[in-house]
Parts: structure tokens; sequence; C-alpha cells
């Protein structure tokens, strides 16, 4: 089993619309989870970090955490062709900084 | 945030080569970390590096292969020996925040993209 899992996608999603992003992990160690942008060529970029249970809002994106089922979710509200990228979910074990990530789910928002 | 620098930003070596890779950070950190890239993959952890030890290697990664150095609390190197076209990826340093922000949330480098004839 993988220890951070997600659809490679695409998630293909209208502008405007919800883009509903999943991630589940197998560690009920892990601490701190994170949302990653990439863009194609580039290097990732972090835009949500959430580390308790509930929601994490930030402009339009939410992060969800949920450590009993072990998933952490991201949603991009008003999705814009700009949000097209994979987005890359990592989480961190307790007492280590390092990041392990999932294989990353592409999105693309089409006009 | 930190600024992180990293050269050169691309390569392309001959097999059996080796290419050393620098990290420059704007700012004193404790860890750096090297990750690697390959193609239509995700992010895979190298090694850490930390100033004034060695490196600590990831499962799969060895030092031989990928010997790093932490000469200071701001700059790294990271070095592909002996490459094959297998080792043909992007490489990418990372630090975190540090204490103010929490000490897991990692910024990257703009990474080196490699490629191996």
């Amino acid at each position: 089993q993988k220890e951070v899992e997600q659809n490679s996608g695409p998630l293909s999603v209208p502008e405007g619309a919800i883009a509903s992003l999943n991630c589940t992990y197998s560690d009920r160690g892990s601490q701190s989870f994170f949302w990653y942008r990439q863009y194609s060529g580039k290097s990732p970029e972090l835009i949500m970090f959430i580390y308790s249970n509930g929601d994490k809002e930030d402009g339009r994106f939410t992060a969800q955490l949920n450590k009993a089922s072990q998933y952490v979710s991201l949603l991009i509200r008003d999705s814009q062709p700009s949000d097209s990228a994979t987005y890359l979910c990592a989480v961190t074990s307790y007492n280590t900084d390092k990041l392990i990530f999932g294989t990353g789910t592409r999105l693309q928002v089409f006009p | 945030s930190a600024v992180i620098s990293q050269k050169p930003s691309r390569d392309i070596c001959q097999r059996g080569t080796s290419l050393t890779i620098q990290c420059q950070v704007d700012s004193q950190v404790t860890m750096m970390f090297w990750y690697r890239q390959q193609p239509g993959q995700s992010l895979t952890l190298i090694a850490t590096a930390n100033q004034g030890s060695e490196a600590t290697y990831e499962s799969g990664f060895v030092i031989d292969k990928f010997p790093i150095s932490r000469p200071n609390l701001t700059f790294s190197t990271l070095t592909v020996s002996n490459m094959s076209p297998e080792d043909s990826s992007i490489y990418l340093c990372s630090v975190p925040r540090g204490l103010a922000g929490g000490p897991d949330e990692q910024f990257f480098g703009p990474g080196t993209r490699l490629t191996v004839l």
C-alpha cells in the first residue's frame, strides 16, 4: 500500500465550478498535511497546510482533514483556468520534517 | 518564505559522468532536503542535509551515488555520480519555513532538470 494516495486524474471541471481533490494516507502517526500546486515545468508551490481535524479556509481554497478516516481533501471554489495544474498531497509524520508525497492529481479547468 | 536558488537550472550530460547541483538559500536553515522527480512522477526524498553532520539518506539512495555537502547553513550541493539515463530527472532542494511558521512547511527551489544521454 502506498503511503500517500491520490487519484492521478485528470479531473476536469468547468470554470466557476468547485474542484474537489482527495488524498488518503496510511500512517496514522501523520501529523501535518500539505497541498502543493505544480505547474508543468515548475517546482511545487505550497498553497495550503492543515494540522487539525476540520476545515481550513484560505481565499478560494479549503483544506479538510479527517484523521479518523485518514484522508485530506482540497476544495477549490470558483475554479479558474489558471488553476489547471497538478496538485500534490504531502504528509509528515510525528517529529519529522520529511515530506511524503502522493503521485498528484492533474486538474484541468476549461472555460 | 525563503528565497532558494539552484544551479544549474538544466544540463545535458553523458553517461558515466557526474554533475554537482548547488542550492543556495537567502537565510540560515538547519535542514535542507534533496528530492528527485522523475518524468511524470511525484517527488521522492533522496536525503536530508544537516550542517555539520553527514547527510541522512532514504531507502534506495546511497552516499556513493548521491554525495551531499553542507558546508554552512545557507548552502548545499548534491552530486549525481556515474550517471545513467535512469538518472534523468528534476532535482529539487527544499527548506523548512522555520520555527516562526511551523517546523515543517517546506519551500522548494526552482529545480535542476537533468538529462543523461
